[in-house]
C-alpha cells in the first residue's frame, strides 16, 4: 500500500505566476488535509476535504488560494498570483475517516518564488 | 483557542542518554494526542498517537504520556542514538467547534544526538 503521493516534491515561480500542488492520499483513504510550514514555522492548517466536499477551510487564506477533492484524481491546491510570502512546504495528510484517525502525512512539497 | 508549546526548542545529548521532550497544550478538551518525527527537508513520520482516554503509548524506545487534566504530554526516548537526530513535532486533535478533527502542531523540538 503506497503512502500518501505529493507532486511535485519542489516548484519554483516567479511572482505572479499560479501554483498547482497535487496530492494523492493513501488507498481507501477519503479524507484529505493540507497543512503550511513557513522556515522557523510550525505546520499550520490550510483545509480538510473530502471527496467532491470542502469540510473546513478556517486555515485557508481568504485570496488567491482554493482546494478540491474531486471524485477522481488527485486533491488540488492552488495559489494564484504567487507573492515571495508563499514559499514554504505545503504538507497534505491522508485519513481513513474524520475526527480523532491517525493523519498519514505526504513528503511534501517546497514553493519557492522568486 | 488552542496553542500548543513545545519545550526545549532544541536538544543536544551525547549517545545513550534517555531523554524526555515536552509538550503542553491550553484546551484539555482534546480527541487524541499525536507525536511525529520530521527529518530535514522530509515529511512527517507518525510515531504514537494517545486517545483521550489513555494515559501512555509505547513503540519500542519511545514512550508517550499524556495527562489531559493538565495539558502536558511528554516524549521519552530511551537510549538515544545518532539515527534518533530530527525533529520531533507534537500536535494535538480537539476535533470539536470548527476544527473538524485539523491537527494543530507546536513548533517542534529539534534533537541532536553526538556519537
Amino acid at each position: 500500500n503506497a503512502g500518501v503521493m505529493q507532486n511535485p516534491r519542489h516548484l519554483v515561480r516567479r511572482r505572479g505566476q499560479e501554483a498547482r500542488l497535487r496530492c494523492s492520499p493513501m488507498k481507501g483513504h477519503s479524507h484529505v488535509y493540507w497543512y503550511r510550514q513557513l522556515p522557523e514555522e510550525g505546520l499550520k492548517f490550510m483545509v480538510y476535504l473530502q471527496k467532491e466536499n470542502i469540510i473546513d477551510e478556517s486555515g485557508m487564506p481568504k485570496e488567491r488560494f482554493s482546494a478540491e477533492f474531486p471524485k477522481e484524481g488527485p486533491s488540488i491546491l492552488r495559489i494564484q498570483q504567487v507573492v515571495r510570502g508563499d514559499s514554504a512546504a505545503y504538507f497534505c495528510a491522508s485519513s481513513p475517516r474524520g475526527v480523532g484517525a491517525t493523519q498519514y502525512f505526504g513528503p511534501g512539497t517546497r514553493l519557492t518564488v522568486l | 483557542k488552542q496553542e500548543v508549546t513545545q519545550i526545549p526548542a532544541a536538544l543536544s545529548v551525547p549517545e545513550g542518554e534517555n531523554l524526555v521532550l515536552n509538550c503542553s497544550f491550553t484546551d484539555s478538551a482534546i480527541y487524541n494526542l499525536q507525536w511525529f518525527r520530521q527529518d530535514p527537508g522530509k515529511g512527517l513520520t507518525s510515531l504514537l498517537l494517545i486517545q483521550s482516554s489513555q494515559r501512555e503509548q509505547t513503540s519500542g524506545r519511545l514512550n508517550a504520556s499524556l495527562d489531559k487534566s493538565s495539558g502536558r504530554s511528554t516524549l521519552y526516548i530511551a537510549a538515544s542514538q545518532p539515527g534518533d537526530s530530527a525533529t520531533y513535532l507534537c500536535a494535538v486533535n480537539d476535533g470539536y467547534g470548527g476544527s473538524q478533527g485539523n491537527l494543530i502542531f507546536g513548533k517542534g523540538t529539534k534533537l541532536s544526538v553526538k556519537p
